[in-house]
């Protein structure tokens, strides 16, 4: 169980696109999802706290109107990134827990997906 | 603030041998919690362990053991007999405690590349 799906796994756009992956709990309910990113050979770094029906929480130095985030269901969240430039390659991923556990249980993760812009 | 330092950031070790992973954490809290997580070449992450800051009882599960010591501040993880497949980066984590949304963050270290040598 706790099954979080990532998709796509791996995406190539030009500069100057927009690109959206989606997160989602295919098992459970989860009122709030994170977006982590991760540089190569690097941890991973919380992006934002996506809170369905509302707005995202983004972590300092974190573009809110690059990086869009969307929760718009109990199962899904998209993040857009928006004007994609080659900096923005890197690994994303998703993960939540379900809405009926603790603050503190594990986190569920999606696959990543992997993103290069050229 | 939180901090998790995970000194080692590349180890090869040949099959069968022993290794053990380090972690360092940094927190004000007096409730905590400590994860780890593997992440295979695939790219998820697969949750290993959680322990919260009051269970000091170290744990064995199979070839995996973890030594929690509040004293130094450290989770470190041991694989006994390593094998290929451990092959992966493990991360170590920390959460606060409580119950409110604030708590729901999740800090990394920045990962242990482990490469078992058949």
């Amino acid at each position: 169980g706790a099954v979080v799906s990532q998709h796509p796994s791996w995406v190539i756009c030009k500069s100057g696109t927009s690109v959206k992956i989606e997160c989602r709990s295919l098992d459970f309910q989860a009122t709030t999802m994170f977006w982590y990113r991760q540089f190569p050979k690097q941890s991973l770094m919380l992006m934002a706290t996506s809170n369905e029906g509302s707005k995202a929480t983004y972590e300092q130095g974190v573009e809110k109107d690059k990086f869009l985030i969307n929760h718009a269901s109990l199962t899904l969240s998209t993040l857009t990134v928006t004007s994609a430039h080659p900096e923005d390659s890197s690994f994303y991923i998703c993960s939540a827990r379900p809405s009926t556990t603790a603050f503190n249980s594990p986190l569920h993760f999606g696959n990543g997906t992997r993103l290069t812009v050229t | 603030a939180q901090k998790v330092t995970q000194a080692q950031t590349e180890i090869s070790v040949v099959e069968k041998e022993d290794v053990t992973l380090d972690c360092v954490y940094e927190t004000r809290d007096t409730t905590y919690y400590l994860f780890w997580y593997k992440q295979p070449p695939s790219g998820e992450l697969v949750f290993l362990i959680r322990r919260n800051s009051f269970d000091e009882q170290n744990e064995i599960s199979g070839r995996y053991s973890w030594n929690f010591q509040k004293s130094t501040s450290s989770f470190n993880f041991t694989i006994t007999a390593s094998q290929v497949v451990d092959s992966a980066v493990y991360f170590c984590a920390l959460s606060r405690g409580g119950n409110s949304g604030g708590y729901q963050k999740v800090t990394f270290g920045i990962g242990t590349k482990l490469q078992v040598i058949p």
